[in-house]
Formats: structure tokens, sequence, C-alpha cells
């Protein structure tokens, strides 16, 4: 039982770098996210998913892009790294009701 | 002005107190309000949740929802030291194209 898998755990970037974070969930979801967790912040919304080949911009969509090409599979891309993008990512999907959001375990993100 | 508002605390309350946890919110569309736990370097985990106004209790847990002053409230009784972490607010409205609000959370600290 699965649920929902981010990968990587951890990274470290060197600013300017780019790279691909991926949720991946088992449970057929329709919905899917991507939040970013800053201290003070809360969780804020980045980009999500109502649907395969859908994506829309939530609250801070600067600096990052999505792809939802497969039902299970969301990605995050980051094209250009930059300090401002050190946090700590979830990725969460949740069935049509959208009354509960599954986590995943987080990843951890530092940009140099 | 965030659509969803959360007093970040921290709060700090003895063993066996009741705690209060508050947040308020401006999109009068929003009719899922849930409430996330999450402990330190894990992701958030539903709680709670209530449709529209109105009660819930789940154990030592109360959620309740007050539509018309757009604010909810989670008490926990008899607080025991495993409450101590910190619970996110959040909200979401009926729609195919909706997603889910989160508050900044409350850190909990609950003291043996």
């Amino acid at each position: 039982n699965a649920g929902v898998t981010q990968t990587p755990k951890f990274r470290v970037l060197k600013t300017g770098q780019s790279m691909t974070l991926l949720c991946a969930q088992d449970m057929n979801h329709e919905y899917m996210y991507w939040y970013r967790q800053d201290p003070g912040m809360g969780l804020r919304l980045i980009h999500y998913s109502v649907g395969e080949g859908t994506t829309a911009k939530g609250e801070v969509p600067d600096g990052y892009n999505v792809s939802r090409l497969k039902k299970q599979n969301f990605l995050l891309g980051l094209e250009s790294a930059a300090p401002s993008q050190t946090s700590v990512y979830f990725c969460a999907s949740s069935d049509i009701s959208n009354t509960e959001a599954f986590f995943g375990q987080g990843t951890r993100l530092t940009v140099v | 002005q965030k659509e969803v508002e959360q007093d970040p605390g921290p709060l700090s309350v003895p063993e066996g107190a009741i705690v209060s946890l508050n947040c308020t919110y401006s999109n009068s569309a929003f009719q899922y309000f849930m409430w996330y736990r999450q402990y330190s370097r894990k992701g958030p985990e539903l709680l709670m949740y209530t449709y529209s106004s109105g009660n819930k209790e789940d154990g030592r847990f109360t959620a309740q929802v007050d539509k018309s002053s757009k604010y909810i409230s989670l008490f926990i009784r008899d607080s025991q030291p495993s409450d101590s972490a910190t619970y996110l607010c959040a909200m979401s409205a009926y729609s195919s194209a909706s997603k889910i609000i989160f508050g900044s959370g409350t850190r909990l600290s609950i003291r043996p």
C-alpha cells in the first residue's frame, strides 16, 4: 500500500541547475497537487491537476513547471533553480470528492 | 489578504488541558473544511473533515464550522503529549476545478 511516493527525498542543487521531482500515486486519484512548505508560511500551492493531461497554476507558480502525462504521475520541474526555491516540497493527491488529500513524505531541496 | 488565515503559534499547554485551534477564511465558496496534523519531518495527515456548517466529534477531537462568520475551530480535549504537532486547517469548494487551500499551521506543544 504505497499511497503517494515522492522521488527524491533529498537534493542539493547549485543555482541555475535544473531538476525534476517525481510524484507517483497508486490510488487512481483524479486530483494531484504540488505544495511547498516554508517556516511560518504553511503549505502554499504551486500547481495542481484535476486530471490526466491538465494542469493549473496555484498561489506560487513562478519558476516551476509541471506535467501530468499519466494519471498516476505528476512531475514538478525547476528549470533554473534559485536559492529562494529552497524548501520542503510535498505532493498530494485526492479523489474527485476533494475532501481528503493524501500526502507524500516530502522532498527537502536546498539550492546553494 | 490570504484566503485562509491561521495563528501560527506556537501554543504550549499542560497535559490534560483543552486546546482550541482556529482559522478564518474569506472565500464563501468553501464548503469542505479539514484539519490536518503534521508531525516533524512528515507529511500532513487528515484528522477530520466537515461539510458545510456544524459540529463533528471524533473521540477527543471536535471540529466546528461557522460559515456565517467564516470561522472554523478544532478542539482537543484531555490533550496528550502525543498530540504535539503542527495542525493545519484546509478548505475546498465543491467544483470539478477546485483546489485545497491550507492555513499556515499552528505548532502545538503539550507539556507532560
